[in-house]
């Protein structure tokens, strides 16, 4: 299986600052078809997950432009550029590429300082 | 509006049986492949099983392999996901989500204990 490995786990973060948050694979994510099925995901305290970015950098609709998604073969990036409190909560990346079965990073919990 | 919502979680001794299902709306849910995701308290996702629209393709994780079944009615919009054997290590909330986990349900929680 691949091996997610995001960092760092906890991340204190400055309104108005930006964040970053960083996915490593144990493999190369791109896929025979061309594509890097690389997403990130979004969990709010109590709330279910919710998807940001798809295919390493393609934002989900209602997405806010300050989120974005970088990278390539088994190092992915997603940055906020001024993180506001609503963005608090955790964040997960997820590779689809090599499955069964998806697995996803463990999570980078995000906080306001 | 697009929308998943799961039922049939509770509390069940190890050993035990449950079925949860996901009722879609808003969207042609036999055009879509479908998975089960779960999240043990305190812990990250965990993908659980995955449907092909058609269900002539289905996978598990290999902690539930054996023990779990995936299946969906398109005629009634719904996904399942019979759960036989619990363990105590099953004990999560577990979340329905549409193909590429595009969209989520809000979950329902499993509590496997004696």
């Amino acid at each position: 299986d691949v091996v997610m490995t995001q960092s760092p786990l906890s991340l204190p973060v400055t309104l108005g600052q930006p964040a970053s948050i960083s996915c490593r694979s144990s493999q190369s994510l791109v896929h025979s078809d061309g594509f890097t099925y690389l997403s990130w995901f979004h969990q709010r305290p109590g709330q279910s997950p919710r998807r940001l970015i798809y295919r390493v950098s393609n934002r989900d609709s209602g997405v806010p432009d300050r989120f974005s998604g970088s990278g390539s073969g088994t190092d992915f990036t997603l940055k906020i550029s001024r993180v506001e409190a609503e963005d608090v909560g955790v964040y997960y990346c997820m590779q689809g590429t090599h499955w069964p079965p998806e697995t996803f990073g463990q999570g980078t919990k995000v906080e306001i300082k | 509006e697009v929308q998943l919502v799961e039922s049939g979680g509770g509390l069940v001794q190890p050993g035990g049986s449950l079925r949860l299902s996901c009722e879609a709306s808003g969207f042609t849910f036999s055009s879509f492949e479908m998975n089960w995701v779960r999240q043990a308290p305190g812990k990250g996702l965990e993908w659980v099983s995955y449907i092909s629209r058609s269900s002539s393709s289905r996978y598990y994780a290999d902690s539930v392999k054996g023990r779990f079944t995936i299946s969906r009615d398109n005629a009634q919009n719904s996904l399942y996901l019979e759960m036989n054997s619990l363990r105590t290590e099953d004990t999560a909330i577990y979340y329905c989500a549409r193909g590429t986990s595009d969209i989520w349900g809000q979950g329902t929680v499993v509590t496997v204990s004696s």
